[in-house]
């Protein structure tokens, strides 16, 4: 079974730019999330979708960020325009019911 | 709020060594999740291990264990004979019961090191 698919693995971009970033969650897994890691921390929740709908976005910086799901399986996150500080990993994550999140690789973003 | 502490930033030990990593949690609910991740160089989480609040039994997987004690609301995980292959970082997280979701809370994470 493929496990979370995440795209690119790392992007590198001047700041200001618009930037996305794509999930592709396991099969059959309705809830999604969306995880930033800074350099030496421990991932921190943006936003989690159950099927379509986003039922926790409240850490997520809306002035700047974005995020969708259509037909609640994909998952695009986009950043516009980008700053320096948003330099980190997104992480993005799919669970079913009761069962444990299961992560993707990351994207590495680079703002320069 | 929840919280969760992993005081030690980094640890480094010899192979065939004993490791402890500690977790401190602090949450107002009842009804909880602890789990422990494991991250590679590769970058993903590896899920290891999940344990609800309401379960104290310490918990055996190979050479790894795990301690829950709800008295301290601590959760520390403890890798047996250790291997090179273990080096990582490892991140404890707590989670509300909320059913069919989960909103992880990471500690900082505590990068260990393996050496031969």
């Amino acid at each position: 079974e493929a496990g979370v698919v995440q795209s690119p693995r790392y992007k590198i971009i001047e700041k200001k730019q618009p930037v996305a970033f794509w999930c592709n969650p396991i099969s059959g897994h309705n809830t999604l999330y969306w995880y930033l890691q800074n350099l030496g921390q421990g991932p921190e929740l943006l936003i989690r979708y159950e099927n379509e709908e986003a039922v926790d976005d409240s850490q997520l910086p809306k002035d700047r960020f974005s995020a969708e799901r259509l037909k609640g399986v994909d998952s695009t996150l986009k950043i516009q325009p980008a700053e320096l500080g948003d330099s980190a990993v997104y992480l993005c994550a799919s669970s079913s019911f009761d069962t444990e999140a299961f992560f993707g690789q990351g994207t590495r973003l680079t703002v320069v | 709020a929840q919280k969760v502490t992993q005081a030690q930033t980094e640890i480094s030990v010899v192979e065939k060594e004993d490791v402890t990593l500690d977790c401190v949690y602090e949450t107002r609910d009842t009804t909880y999740y602890l789990f422990w991740y494991k991250q590679p160089p590769s970058g993903e989480l590896v899920f290891l291990i999940r344990r609800n609040s309401f379960d104290e039994q310490n918990e055996i997987s190979g050479r790894y264990s795990w301690n829950f004690q709800k008295s301290t609301s601590s959760f520390n995980f403890t890798i047996t004979a250790s291997q090179v292959v273990d080096s990582a970082v490892y991140f404890c997280a707590l989670s509300e019961a909320e059913q069919g979701a989960q909103k992880l809370v990471f500690g900082q994470g505590t990068r260990l090191t393996i050496n031969p």
